[in-house]
């Protein structure tokens, strides 16, 4: 079966610096990798995906997350976070055919 | 954005009463799914679709039902609302003929049993 890690709860980071968000996954093959943003209130908003090919992937907002199939990881990473970066994370596998599994979400805070 | 509505966006309602979620979409997309969010759980998938009368459980599908009988409308049902159903849940569709079939998501309903 499937699943996903989000070891990290809560991150707090200060405005302009980087992130690193933290995903984990478990499945015997190669996976369909997504990560999603969820700004308080709102639904999830997709911000990029992964199958195959390069294994640095750009999404929008300035987002990017790099495949290591040797970590079964999908970290998402940003060169400078701004404040409307503040929101619920959430990486998540699929099979390109199944439902989608999350994990349980990292919630970033930015500080000034 | 994809055109996913729900309704109502908030309910509140007592325990033993029977509540419908409805989810509609515009993008003509085959699957649908009922995923419902907790503080700690993440999403949780409920029921999901692959087609008009094509329904399926997901793993916390227990005092939900499901239908769909148009393309366009999924519904889940909650028979008899119970507090433990207190949740934001969210209606997600994807295509399947596409190359990653990702999902997106609705606004999501706030729902409390009292």
């Amino acid at each position: 079966a499937q699943s996903v890690t989000q070891p990290d709860i809560h991150i707090t980071v200060s405005e302009g610096a980087s992130l690193e968000l933290r995903c984990n996954y478990s499945y015997g093959a190669t996976p369909y990798l997504f990560w999603y943003v969820q700004s308080p209130g709102q639904g999830l908003q997709l911000l990029l995906k992964y199958f195959s090919g390069d294994t640095l992937v750009q999404g929008i907002k300035g987002f990017e997350a790099e495949f290591k199939r040797s970590q079964s990881s999908f970290n998402l990473r940003k060169p400078s976070v701004h404040w409307s970066d503040a929101a619920e994370y959430f990486c998540a596998v699929g099979t390109g055919n199944t439902p989608l599994v999350f994990g349980k979400g990292t919630r970033l805070s930015v500080i000034a | 954005d994809a055109g996913i509505t729900q309704s109502p966006r908030h309910k509140v309602t007592e325990t033993g009463t029977p509540v419908t979620l409805r989810c509609h979409q515009t993008e003509n997309h085959r699957y649908m799914y009922w995923y419902r969010q907790d503080p700690g759980h993440g999403l949780r998938l409920i029921h999901y679709s692959y087609g008009v009368k094509d329904t399926d459980k997901g793993e916390v599908s227990d005092g939900y039902s499901v239908s769909r009988s148009k393309t366009e409308d999924f519904l889940l049902t909650l028979e008899s609302a119970t507090s433990s159903q207190t949740s934001v849940y969210f209606c997600a569709i994807s295509d399947p003929t596409s190359s990653y079939n990702e999902q997106f998501f609705g606004p999501g309903t706030r729902l409390t049993v009292l």
